[in-house]
């Protein structure tokens, strides 16, 4: 069975700093999804990321793959209060239109 | 291209009744995945339809179950409804097959309360 795991699941962060969200799975996936989702909203997506060494970046945001480590990272860059908001991965399972696993997600709060 | 839609926004229920919501896919895409969003929890796979047909299926009871018109819309029905049932429901479009991407991209989601 797939599992997805993230961490931190809380991350309170000031304006203007960096920090690096976790994402962790447990068995060989083709590939890696990144969602926003703001309160009440649905899901938004950031990045989706195909192959090992894979990064992908928009504005503030960087998303990397490393499919050996079984690893994604999303670092935040200089974060802002319009970066507040929860973040999901999701690995894909069973194919090339498999149902996408989520992890817990990692809930954002940038304060000034 | 219109995106994903979802109907109703909000719902009502009972427990022990049954509910039918309703998702419309993007144009063009062949291939409806209905997600169930627990508070505070990220989106559980319910099951996916691809050109009609149920295409995979997560850990949820016979009671869910789905359609898919032959316009690619779907429903996602639960019977006999349960407390824990409330969450926000999510349908996600995709194009599937041979030519398909890589993008699932997700509707507004459907509240559900069951009382």
């Amino acid at each position: 069975e797939l599992k997805v795991e993230q961490n931190p699941l809380f991350l309170s962060m000031q304006e203007g700093k960096n920090y690096t969200i976790y994402c962790n799975y447990s068995t060989t996936s083709d590939r890696l999804y990144w969602y926003r989702q703001d309160p009440g909203k649905s899901l938004e997506s950031l990045f989706v990321l195909l192959s090992n060494g894979a990064v992908k970046q928009e504005g503030r945001l960087m998303a990397s793959l490393d499919t050996k480590a079984r690893l994604s990272t999303l670092h935040i860059t200089a974060a802002v209060h319009d970066l507040s908001a929860t973040y999901f991965c999701a690995v894909n399972y069973g194919g090339s239109q498999g149902n996408l696993i989520f992890g817990k997600g990692t809930k954002l709060s940038v304060k000034p | 291209e219109t995106g994903v839609t979802q109907s109703p926004t909000h719902l009502i229920k009972t427990r022990g009744q049954q509910v039918t919501l309703r998702c419309s896919s993007q144009s063009g895409h062949n291939t409806v995945s209905w997600y169930q969003q627990a508070l505070g929890q990220g989106p559980q796979f319910i099951f996916q339809y691809y050109r009609e047909e149920e295409n995979g299926r997560g850990n949820f009871p016979p009671r869910f179950s789905g359609l898919q018109f032959p316009n690619y819309s779907s429903e996602l029905n639960v019977n006999a409804l349960e407390l824990d049932d409330s969450a926000l429901y999510l349908c996600a479009s995709s194009l599937g097959g041979t030519s398909g991407g890589y993008e699932q991209y997700f509707g507004p989601g459907t509240r559900l309360t069951v009382t």
